[in-house]
């Protein structure tokens, strides 16, 4: 089955620097999803990217979709406290498919 | 508020008990899942119903059943369960599935946390 390889496995920063994870696959995907999951909550969708070379921001957070729909990448500028989670990146399995293939996610930590 | 709604939020039970978790989606789709999220795992996908179709089963045991009576409800039925099936067990639900949509996106719910003793 499809996967996405997600680096790094984990992430501390000092507080106001950046982030950036990463999302891989060997295969073209027909779009890609981000979401976060707040330490004891649940995954909360973020974003989604379509396009080829598609780039979307929320505030402090960009996400790009590479040229080739083959990779991801979630950057957060000047990280806050309030961005601890794991980040998740998930792919659709095919065209018309419900299933989402998640990433092993990326744990951030915040060091005030 | 997700609009997904899980019971029970904590469950403990013995290997030979028999329990059912449920889930509720006040969002007006007609797809929903279930996963599992242990320490050692990412999200894996267990179960998806499509307008009460069930069209993934993921190799998933036995002793998991799923139940979906209508497009609002589904529940998950455990019985003989192992010690490590203890994980969080998440509900989602999402609308149609064009990939084109942004009707894909899949809103959890909080999730029942459930320790097998």
């Amino acid at each position: 089955g499809q996967q996405v390889m997600q680096i790094p496995q984990y992430q501390h920063v000092q507080e106001g620097e950046d982030f950036t994870t990463y999302c891989n696959s060997s295969t073209t995907l027909s779009n890609i999803q981000w979401y976060k999951q707040r330490p004891g909550g649940h995954p909360v969708f973020l974003i989604q990217l379509v396009k080829s070379g598609e780039v979307k921001k929320q505030k402090r957070l960009t996400f790009q979709f590479g040229e080739a729909k083959k990779n991801s990448s979630l950057h957060i500028t000047a990280t806050q406290t309030t961005d601890v989670g794991t980040y998740f990146c998930a792919a659709l399995s095919g065209a018309g498919s419900y299933q989402l293939t998640f990433g092993k996610g990326t744990k951030l930590s915040v060091i005030p | 508020e997700t609009g997904v709604t899980q019971t029970p939020r904590h469950l403990v039970m013995g290997m030979t008990n028999k329990k059912s978790l449920k889930c509720e989606q006040h969002l007006g789709h007609n797809a929903m899942y279930w996963y599992k999220q242990s320490a050692k795992k990412p999200l894996e996908l267990m179960f998806v119903y499509s307008l009460e179709e069930r069209v993934e089963n993921n190799s998933v045991p036995s002793r998991f059943s799923p139940e979906c009576p209508n497009s609002s409800h589904l529940f998950l039925h455990l019985h003989t369960l192992q010690p490590e099936d203890s994980a969080l067990y998440l509900c989602a639900s999402s609308g149609a599935g064009v990939i084109w949509s942004s009707y894909n996106e899949q809103f959890f719910g909080p999730g029942t946390r459930l320790t097998v003793l």
